[in-house]
């Protein structure tokens, strides 16, 4: 089982929709949450992170945190055309040398269409 | 300011030949990263430098994969004796020490293809 679940899609939506994009995780110490976007032949980019259980809103854009469950969320409102990217989940974690790394989602591939 | 940048953007070669991929990180970054990433497979670590050492080399691939750090800044990616698998995009990072959440820069990466 990889520390990071995510579907790759491809997730297809109209303009105007919600997007939800999800991530599961297994390795409780995971302390910080991050989504990456990626567009078509360029390197991800910071989206939003988060530290705590719980929402976090910038703009069209919420990030959720459940450690509960080991669940993380994307939301985005009111989707458009430029959204379309791919949507990396990442988060902190430690390796056997105990160094602090991200460990990744596959990524999840959006398309809104006008 | 200025961000990650990697040359060349774009790499063909033959199989057998030995390619060197470049990254110059943000300044004042002493983190900087390598990955791999291949349509289907996601981000696929291979490196981590602090400063000039490497602490993590676990992703590395093969034996015929190697990096070295200069001067806490430039960052070379050696591949040799390329096979036609390493065909993929190489994406360089780099972060901030005080950087609790490792928000990590991203370069536009080199796109290697192996013929």
């Amino acid at each position: 089982q990889k520390e990071v679940e995510q579907d790759p899609g491809p997730l297809s939506v109209p303009e105007g929709a919600i997007v939800s994009l999800n991530c599961t995780y297994s390795n409780s110490a995971f302390q910080y949450f991050m989504w990456y976007r990626q567009y078509s032949r360029k390197g991800p980019e910071l989206l939003m992170y988060t530290y705590s259980s719980g929402n976090k809103e910038d703009g069209r854009f919420t990030a959720q945190v459940d450690k509960s469950s080991k669940y993380i969320s994307l939301f985005i409102r009111d989707s458009q055309p430029s959204d379309s990217a791919t949507y990396l989940c990442a988060m902190t974690g430690f390796n056997a040398g105990n160094n602090r790394k991200l460990i990744w989602g596959l990524g999840t591939s959006l398309a809104v269409n006008p | 300011g200025a961000g990650v940048s990697q040359s060349p953007s774009n790499k063909v070669t033959e199989k057998g030949k030995d390619v060197e991929l470049r990254c110059d990180p943000i300044s004042g970054h002493t983190a900087l990263y390598w990955y791999r990433q291949s349509l289907g497979q996601g981000l696929e670590f291979l490196i981590y430098f602090q400063g000039n050492s490497a602490p993590d080399k676990s992703g590395l691939p093969s034996d015929r994969f190697s990096a070295e750090r200069t001067g806490g800044s430039v960052s070379t990616l050696t591949i040799q004796r390329t096979q036609q698998e390493d065909s993929a995009v190489y994406l360089c990072a780099s972060s901030s020490p005080t950087s609790w959440q490792e928000t990590q820069y991203f370069g536009p990466g080199t796109r290697l293809l192996v013929l």
